[in-house]
C-alpha cells in the first residue's frame, strides 16, 4: 500500500512569488491535514480537509489556502511568499469515522526555501 | 482544552542507557495520546498510541509509554538507547475541534545518543 506522497520535495522561491504543494493520501483515506514545521515554531496546524471541505483551520493568514479534490488528493497554496514562510510543509492523511483513533500518516514533506 | 507539554527540547543519553522522554497532557476527558518520531529530512512516523485499552502501551523499535491519569503523563521510555534512536520525538493528543477530531502536537524533544 503506497504511503502519503508529497511533491515537490524541495523548492526555492523568491519573496512575493506563490507556491503550490501537492499531497496524495493513502488510498481510502479521506482526511488530509497540513502542518508547517519550522525550528522556531515547531509543528503548527494549517488546515484539514475531508471530502473536499475544509473542516478545521489553524491560525495562519489568508495567504495560506488549500483544497481537496474528489479523489482526496490535496493541494496547498501560499501566495505573496515571505522569508518567514521557509519551512517544511507536511501533509498527513487519516481514516475517518467511528473507529478512527486519530493516527496520522505523514508524507516526507516539501521543504520550501524563500529567498 | 486538550494539549500536551513536552519537558526538555533536547535530551542526551549514552548508547545503552535508559531513554526517558516526558510528556504531560491537559485534558478533562480521557484522551487519545500518541508518540511520533521524526528522522532527519523525513516526515513523522507513529511510534505508539494510547486509546484507553491498556495503560502500558508498547510501540515499535522497543519503545513503550505508560498512561498515568493521576499524573496526567504519558512518558516515552526505552530500556537501552541505540544510535539509530537519534531523532526528534513528538507527543500528540487528539482533541475535539468544531465537532471533529484534531491532533495537536507538543514542541518536540530531540534525542541525541552518545556513543
Amino acid at each position: 500500500k503506497a504511503g502519503v506522497t508529497q511533491t515537490p520535495r524541495y523548492l526555492i522561491k523568491t519573496r512575493g512569488q506563490q507556491v503550490t504543494l501537492s499531497c496524495s493520501p493513502i488510498s481510502g483515506h479521506r482526511s488530509v491535514s497540513w502542518y508547517q514545521q519550522t525550528p522556531g515554531q515547531g509543528l503548527q496546524f494549517l488546515f484539514e480537509y475531508f471530502s473536499e471541505t475544509q473542516r478545521n483551520k489553524g491560525n495562519f493568514p489568508g495567504r495560506f489556502s488549500g483544497r481537496q479534490f474528489s479523489n482526496s488528493r490535496s493541494e496547498m497554496n501560499v501566495s505573496t511568499l515571505e522569508l518567514g514562510d521557509s519551512a517544511l510543509y507536511l501533509c498527513a492523511s487519516s481514516r475517518d469515522g467511528e473507529t478512527n483513533t486519530g493516527e496520522l500518516f505523514f508524507g516526507e514533506g516539501s521543504r520550501l526555501t524563500v529567498l | 482544552a486538550q494539549s500536551v507539554t513536552q519537558l526538555g527540547s533536547h535530551v542526551s543519553v549514552s548508547e545503552g542507557a535508559l531513554v526517558l522522554l516526558r510528556c504531560n497532557y491537559s485534558s478533562s476527558v480521557p484522551p487519545y495520546l500518541f508518540w511520533y518520531v521524526q528522522y532527519p529530512n523525513q516526515g513523522l512516523q507513529l511510534l505508539l498510541k494510547y486509546t484507553s485499552a491498556a495503560t502500558l502501551v508498547k510501540g515499535i523499535n522497543g519503545f513503550e509509554a505508560e498512561f498515568k491519569k493521576s499524573e496526567t503523563s504519558f512518558h516515552l521510555t526505552k530500556p537501552s538507547a541505540h544510535m539509530s534512536d537519534a531523532a526528534e520525538y513528538f507527543c500528540a493528543v487528539r482533541k475535539n475541534s468544531g465537532g471533529y477530531q484534531k491532533v495537536t502536537f507538543g514542541t518536540g524533544t530531540k534525542l541525541q545518543v552518545i556513543p
